[in-house]
Formats: C-alpha cells, sequence, structure tokens
C-alpha cells in the first residue's frame, strides 16, 4: 500500500523559511515523479511544483517560482520542499502526491496523496 | 480565480444522479489534456477518482464516471449516497507548463 507521510509544517513569520518533508513507503521511490499541492483556508487546490524521478528535472507554479525549492533524497524515499521567503499568502494545508511515471507528464494524474501538512505564515 | 470553472455547489437525493462540468480552453483541456477528476473529504488524503478523461482507478465504485467533449469534461455520479458529500475537482494541464485545477464543487447529499 503507498502511503505518503507528510511533515514540517508549523507557524512562521512573514520573510521566514520552513522545510517540508515527505516519507514515502509501499512504492519504488525513484521511479515516481512526486508533487507538492496547496490548499490555502477555505480556497481550491493550487498545483506547487514537480519533480521527476532522478531528480533532475522540475517545475515550479509561478507564484512560488525563485522563492520554493522542490529535490528528493532516493536513498531516504524522501520528498522536500524548501519555503523560503514565505508571504502570508502562502499559508496552505502541504500535500505531497505521486504520479504514475518516473517522469514527469502533463497527462498523468497525481494518483495518490499524503493528508497534508499546514503551514502558517504570520506575524 | 482558476482557470478550469466548476459549478460551486451541487445537491441531490439519495439514489438520484448528479454530474459536476468542468470547463477549459484551448490552452488545456481543448488542446487534448487528459482530465482527472478527485474527491476531498474532511480530514482525509485527497483521492483519485478518475484520470484520463474516463478511467477508473481500481477501487473506485463504477457510479463514478467521466466524460470529457471539446473543451469542457464532466463527473456523474448515479446512485447517490450519503458518504459521497465531499469536494470535487478537476484537473488538467495547461501550456506553461502548469498543472491546473477547477476551483472545486460541494457535493451535498439532501
Amino acid at each position: 500500500e503507498v502511503q505518503l507521510l507528510e511533515s514540517g509544517g508549523g507557524l512562521v513569520q512573514p520573510g521566514g523559511s520552513l522545510r517540508l518533508s515527505c516519507a514515502a513507503s509501499g512504492l519504488t521511490f525513484n521511479r515516481a515523479a512526486m508533487s507538492w499541492v496547496r490548499q490555502a483556508p477555505g480556497k481550491g487546490l493550487e498545483w506547487v511544483s514537480n519533480i521527476d524521478g532522478t531528480g533532475r528535472s522540475a517545475y515550479y507554479a509561478d507564484s512560488v517560482k525563485g522563492r520554493f525549492t522542490i529535490s528528493r533524497d532516493n536513498s531516504k524515499n524522501t520528498l522536500y520542499l524548501q519555503l523560503n521567503s514565505l508571504r502570508v499568502e502562502d499559508t496552505a494545508v502541504y500535500y505531497c502526491a505521486k504520479g504514475p511515471h518516473t517522469y514527469i507528464s502533463g497527462y498523468d494524474p497525481f494518483d495518490y496523496w499524503g493528508q497534508g501538512t499546514l503551514v502558517t505564515v504570520s506575524s | 480565480q482558476s482557470v478550469l470553472t466548476q459549478p460551486p455547489s451541487v445537491s441531490g437525493a439519495p439514489g438520484q444522479r448528479v454530474t459536476i462540468s468542468c470547463t477549459g480552453n484551448s490552452s488545456n483541456i481543448g488542446a487534448g489534456y487528459d482530465v482527472q477528476w478527485y474527491q476531498l473529504l474532511p480530514g482525509t488524503a485527497p483521492k483519485l477518482l478518475i484520470y484520463g478523461n474516463n478511467n477508473r482507478p481500481s477501487g473506485v465504485p463504477d457510479r463514478f464516471s467521466g466524460s470529457k467533449s471539446g473543451t469542457s469534461a464532466s463527473l456523474a455520479i448515479t446512485g447517490l449516497q450519503v458518504e459521497d458529500e465531499a469536494d470535487y475537482y478537476c484537473q488538467s494541464y495547461d501550456t506553461s507548463p502548469s498543472w491546473m485545477f477547477g476551483g472545486g464543487t460541494k457535493l451535498t447529499v439532501l
């Protein structure tokens, strides 16, 4: 059974930093492209970033480009998201999700999701 | 405002059929990219319901079905059950690159 467990969320001041982690089990981690998707309070889902199974290719939403960095450690079956220069509008539940292939494709679904970790940016 | 447009809410009685629409444009759904549908229940991980426009992952009841035509897609739920009450999101891809979600639809089972 595929399991994705996010951690690292919390309260941080505007301008601060945070690193989120997503521990994966029940899958061949290096053969799965991975993504971060967030949901702000009372709002819909927003794709944030994704990375291919090798870690060599990544994409970012315009809203986080230059501030967030996605990475992965395939030896630890763990996905990361480094959040820098945080803004109030980054407040959200952050979900990690996997894709069905090693490569990133616009045709692929997010087929398994974690339960999310809450990031609150407030002074 | 989401690029993919969904109705904010739909409702139906147990046993009835409801549909949720998802309208895009020529740079996403109309460009031939697949549409996915997800179910969000409070406090649980989002769940993939439909992928590739009309395919159900293993374990998803056949009461759920998807379709796509032109720049739009739809999710249909037949034999509505109380446990279907949730938020539903469509998702596709838009040239940027960007993975897009609809604004979400809250399903109420009366």
